[in-house]
């Protein structure tokens, strides 16, 4: 069975604290991504990657960073927690644009910045 | 630029109930459309997809139909049950990146 984990279900964290998301699958797959779900405005974009070390901004990358070593593991980084960064954290891989575009999902991270 | 507008929930149906969730989207060309289904404490899958106008995908009971003319992609069910009590996201394929409409939610009483 496809599987895309994440780290952590929950986390709590203070403000100005530097927070690590992990993220891993094992499909192989070239892309991976970070979104952020809150309420009524759905699943937003923070940042992607096609390939390892390759990262590209998505449509809110402001407050993150990401890192790619390798294939299966996708990391995101709040480099200084704030409170509006409370969320849920979606990760998420896929292979390439084909007859196959699924998005595979992880059960997301509940983070509370405090 | 590329975006997907659902119908506001919470949706609140009894069992057996027909289902209706609206969706229609903005966007250059004719992207895949995909309704994609998050239940309690889990993250997003699959539910259905369509490539092409006028193509119907369907899963578990569930259908949508690719509309182009009305740019178009409405969920629908025959006969909700107490199990498809989740929330449901309408997105289309931008390029390798989807975009995601703000889900409903739709709770179902038995």
């Amino acid at each position: 069975d496809v599987k895309v984990t994440q780290s952590s279900r929950y986390l709590v964290k203070r403000t100005g604290e530097k927070v690590f998301l992990e993220c891993v699958q094992d499909m192989d797959h070239e892309n991976m991504f970070w979104y952020r779900q809150d309420p009524g405005l759905g699943l937003r974009l923070i940042y992607f990657s096609y390939d390892v070390k390759m990262k590209e901004k998505g449509d809110i990358p402001e407050g993150y960073s990401v890192s790619r070593e390798k294939k299966e593991r996708f990391s995101l980084i709040l480099e200084s927690a704030s409170t509006n960064q409370t969320s849920m954290y979606l990760c998420a891989s896929r292979t390439p644009s084909g007859i196959y575009n699924e998005q595979f999902f992880g059960p997301g991270t509940r983070l509370t910045v405090l | 630029g590329d975006s997907v507008t659902q119908m506001e929930g919470p949706v609140t149906l009894s069992e057996e109930a027909f289902l209706t969730i609206n969706c229609t989207y903005t966007a250059t060309g004719y992207p895949s459309l995909f309704w994609y289904v998050q239940y309690p404490g889990e993250g997003l899958q699959l539910l259905l997809k369509a490539t092409k106008a006028d193509d119907k995908g369907s899963n578990k009971g569930f259908e949508a139909t690719y509309r182009k003319e009305t740019t178009s992609f409405h969920l629908e069910k025959g006969s909700v049950q107490v199990s498809d009590s989740a929330v449901y996201f309408c997105a289309l394929l931008r390029g390798q990146n989807f975009v995601f409409g703000p889900g409903t939610r739709l709770s179902v009483l038995p």
